[in-house]
């Protein structure tokens, strides 16, 4: 079936520091590909989707790809701020119509 | 526009009680779904719905039952809670377009804890 895999967290880095979070999946088809990003108590907020291969998501500095030969989707961001902490999620948009998600990458930056 | 709201945000249960996570959106959307969050593993689709009068199970449905009785509202209902339903409860809609122009919304979340 449809699956993310999601790079192990916890992730700590310094601000201004390079951030990569690794994704990778399986699907039948085509997904879709989505970076969701949740703040401490809150819920889920779309940060950048791609929908197909070699497309790149962009916002807030933050940057993904689309890479079909590698079925992966890595988020990037050249310079971290302490503003950036909270728990990533790679998803995608599954064959069936639902999403699947990762299990997540929490990000902590120190000032 | 509200976007999704969710009832109650914080609740505990004795094992065995039932009751009922409330979702509304008031964005016209076709496309609700509860989904559950637990450490390490990310977010798991419990049920999902279509429209109104349609719902399916997703990946983890058993022991929760929904219906669909308005665009509006997506109920998720504990029927005999149980320790292992200890989670984070997030209900979601989009509007049922192509994931080119539709983008999925979350709720806050409920916190449930059973004892």
């Amino acid at each position: 079936g449809d699956s993310v895999t999601q790079m192990e967290g916890p992730v700590t880095l310094s601000e201004e520091a390079f951030l990569t979070i690794n994704c990778t999946y399986t699907a039948t088809g085509y997904p879709s590909l989505f970076w969701y990003v949740q703040y401490p108590g809150e819920g889920l907020q779309l940060l950048l989707k791609a929908t197909k291969a070699d497309d790149k998501g962009s916002n807030k500095g933050f940057e993904a790809t689309y890479r079909k030969e590698t079925t992966s989707f890595h988020l990037e961001k050249g310079s971290v701020q302490v503003s950036d902490s909270a728990v990533y999620f790679c998803a995608l948009s599954a064959t069936r119509g639902d999403m699947r998600f990762g299990a997540g990458t929490r990000l902590t930056v120190k000032p | 526009n509200a976007g999704v709201t969710q009832t109650p945000k914080f609740q505990v249960l004795k094992t065995g009680q039932s009751m009922t996570l409330q979702c509304a959106q008031d964005m016209n959307h076709e496309y609700m779904s509860w989904y559950r969050q637990d450490p390490g593993m990310g977010l798991r689709l419990i049920h999902y719905s279509v429209g109104a009068g349609i719902t399916d199970q997703g990946e983890v449905p058993n022991g929760y039952n929904v219906s669909r009785s308005t665009t509006e509202d997506f109920p998720l209902r504990l029927l005999s809670a149980a320790p292992s339903q200890t989670s984070v409860y997030f209900c979601a809609s989009r509007s049922g377009g192509g994931w080119g122009t539709d983008t999925q919304y979350f709720g806050p979340g409920t916190r449930l804890t059973v004892l």
